[in-house]
């Protein structure tokens, strides 16, 4: 089936470490979203990708970094530098321009302690 | 930038009616309606893309206005099933680039 998978679920690390949460899509999408969401709040967009190698910081993309080397791929790093990274993260991917369905992953809640 | 959505929160019973509205001080490329239970992914309703667009879901129908600037979602009969919360997103053009933006939320409580 096709879809759109997070991993892990759940993440625990220590302040001042770096970590990497998986988002792979084979629905054959082009364009490609992390949102951070923290609890009763919206979603908020840290990053976006139309096509393979090229990427766009969105509203909160300081403390965070992506690569996007594959098409279906679109992993998000969460640096040291982020002040506040214990959040709710979702990835998102659509066929393309913003008129298009968005199809979620089921998230990553990463806490760090 | 990001669209405005209220209200903040509704709590029905099961049955009554309630409106989301989205709105944006500039025409919207689009509305995108989703829906999000506690610690889940949010799911897909639907995409307006025309202004005077009106679209139904079973019981859940959204309206775009014709200028494009504000966006309606209606529940009707509510259930309790259509708890939880609300975006609207939208598609916005920067720098070449479009990109999907949401709304704060509306967090709907439908009780027995």
């Amino acid at each position: 089936d096709g879809g759109i998978t997070q991993s892990p679920k759940y993440l625990f690390r220590k302040e001042g470490q770096n970590v990497t949460l998986s988002c792979e899509q084979n629905l054959n999408h082009d364009a490609m979203y992390w949102y951070r969401q923290d609890p009763g709040q919206g979603l908020r967009l840290i990053y976006y990708s139309q096509i393979v190698n090229d990427f766009q910081k969105g509203d909160i993309a300081e403390g965070y970094s992506v690569s996007r080397e594959k098409k279906e791929s679109f992993p998000l790093t969460v640096t040291s530098a982020q002040k506040n990274p214990t959040a709710f993260y979702l990835c998102a991917s659509s066929k393309g321009q913003g008129a298009n369905e968005a199809f979620f992953g089921q998230g990553t809640r990463l806490t760090v302690v | 930038q990001q669209p405005v959505q209220s209200p903040q929160a509704v709590i029905l019973r099961e049955g009554e009616d309630a409106v989301i509205n989205c709105s944006s001080s500039k025409a919207l490329y689009s509305v995108h309606w989703y829906r999000q239970k506690h610690g889940e992914a949010p799911v897909f309703l639907m995409i307006l893309l025309k202004g005077g667009e009106q679209k139904g879901h079973e019981k859940i129908s959204a309206s775009f206005n014709e200028k494009k600037q504000q966006s309606s979602l209606y529940l009707t009969a509510s259930q309790l099933s259509y708890s939880g919360t609300y975006f609207c997103g939208t598609g916005l053009f920067s720098g070449g680039y479009n990109k999907l933006i949401f709304g704060a939320g509306t967090r709907l409580a439908v009780h027995p």
